[in-house]
């Protein structure tokens, strides 16, 4: 159980295009959902949390306008980045709670999206 | 300021060798703590979490963890280290809100054959 899935694994894109990430809980509704970036040999940084229906919100330093959230629902999140330059690529992972009992302390994560911008 | 600290960058074991990961944090109240591994180019797997109860946790592929309230530390450890573990490990703590994870900036480990 518990399973959270991204899509797409990786991607390439042009500098200046916008790219959307999805992440979905498959098997348990997720109230609240948290996007990552990776970059090399670094540590996980908190970028947003989102809350299903709900604005999301950025942490410190974190562009609103550029990486765009969506929570439309319990088992889908969405990131957009626009305008995508190179120092936009990273690795971009989700993670999910759903805020029930003992698990609600604990994040389930997704695999990941390599993005590279071109 | 609140901190998660893992003091060592990277390890190297032989193989069969024991191991013992360091973390530790600076909060002002007792944390959910959590040890993640990642392997290249993939996401987190989950290895073992501590919420309350007994401080010596058991988690996945024979690692364990201890948390000690006086020390703020909650090191991650193994008897014997297989060449499949070789990885980055990062320790995570979260306050009761859930929505503080903090991780800590990884410890990557060698396996020597």
């Amino acid at each position: 159980g518990a399973v959270v899935s991204q899509h797409p694994s990786w991607v390439i894109c042009k500098s200046g295009t916008s790219v959307k990430i999805e992440c979905r809980s498959l098997d348990f509704q997720a109230t609240t959902m948290f996007w990552y970036r990776q970059f090399p040999k670094q540590s996980l940084m908190l970028m947003a949390t989102s809350n299903e229906g709900s604005k999301a919100t950025y942490e410190q330093g974190v562009e609103k306008d550029k990486f765009l959230i969506n929570h439309a629902s319990l088992t889908l999140s969405t990131l957009t980045v626009t305008s995508a330059h190179p120092e936009d690529s990273s690795f971009y992972i989700c993670s999910a709670s759903n805020l029930q009992g003992e698990s609600s302390y604990e994040q389930y994560f997704g695999p990941g999206t390599r993005l590279t911008v071109t | 300021a609140q901190s998660v600290t893992q003091p060592d960058i990277h390890i190297t074991v032989s193989e069969g060798a024991s191991l013992e990961l360091r973390c530790n944090y600076s909060y002002g109240a007792t944390p959910y703590l959590f040890w993640y591994v990642q392997s290249p180019g993939q996401g987190l797997q989950l290895l073992l979490k501590y919420f309350s109860g007994d401080t010596l946790v058991q988690g996945i592929k024979g690692f364990e963890a201890e948390f000690k309230r006086s020390q703020s530390s909650f090191n991650l450890r193994k008897p014997s280290v297989h060449w499949s573990d070789a990885a980055e490990y990062f320790c995570a703590v979260g306050l009761y809100n859930n929505n503080d994870m903090r991780f800590g900036a990884g410890t990557r480990l060698t396996v020597k054959p």
